[in-house]
């Protein structure tokens, strides 16, 4: 099976614009999670969906959204972007089956400047 | 306020030896725990996982260990190989969130001396 998948995976953007983040899940997989990675913060959940519903957000402005497709596909988007924004974006997907585990796909590498 | 936590920011190990790598978590609603190891630009990797109703979880050279009454988990790596450095990063879930939401420790640096 393919892994999970992000693009772009580098990406640099001026302050004041908005960027969309794409990520494509394992085959099967319908729950999908975004999570931001900083050094200082460390990795720190931002939302997920799963059929197309956003089922948890974390604490993050309402700057950043998300939707999920039909097929699972999911984009984050981030509105009015903020220096502190650069971040490494990672997008996981799940079974949705019990617990289980959530395998993470590369990572997108955003810099605002 | 942290959640959870990895007090040991970096750690160094010969090779061929033991690797002990801790995490202490604050929330009583964590259900479920997992380990995941991270190279620079790569996402992370699942490595193992243990449920809150078991103390001992072991895969190949990965061993998990969890003490609920001290709210704290243990990766064992034996023996280590230099292949293993890398952040690894502890993580939990909240089975009481209705959702998959995992808490991560900011993660410990292994590294593995040959």
């Amino acid at each position: 099976k393919a892994g999970v998948t992000q693009t772009p995976r580098y990406l640099i953007k001026t302050r004041g614009q908005q960027v969309t983040l794409s990520c494509s899940p394992i085959s099967g997989h319908r729950s999908v999670s975004w999570y931001q990675q900083t050094p200082g913060q460390g990795l720190q959940f931002l939302f997920e969906y799963f059929s197309e519903t956003q089922r948890n957000k974390g604490n993050f402005p309402g700057r950043f959204s998300g939707r999920q497709f039909s097929n699972s596909r999911s984009e984050m988007n981030v509105s009015t972007l903020e220096l502190g924004d650069s971040a490494l974006y990672l997008c996981a997907s799940r079974q949705d089956q019990g617990a289980g585990e959530q395998y993470f796909g590369p990572g997108t590498r955003l810099t605002v400047t | 306020d942290q959640q959870v936590k990895q007090n040991s920011p970096s750690l160094s190990v010969q090779e061929g030896r033991i690797s002990i790598l801790n995490c202490d978590y604050t929330n009583s609603m964590f259900d479920y725990f997992l380990w995941y190891k991270k190279y620079p630009a790569e996402g992370p990797t699942f490595l193992i996982s243990i449920s809150s109703i078991k103390d001992k979880n072991e895969d190949g050279r990965f061993t998990v260990f969890l003490n609920k009454s001290a709210k704290h988990l243990s990766l064992h790596i034996v023996p280590s190989q230099p292949g293993d450095s890398a952040v690894y990063f502890c993580a939990a879930r909240d089975g009481g969130a209705g959702s998959y939401q995992l808490t991560f420790g900011k993660g410990t640096k292994l590294s593995v001396i040959p």
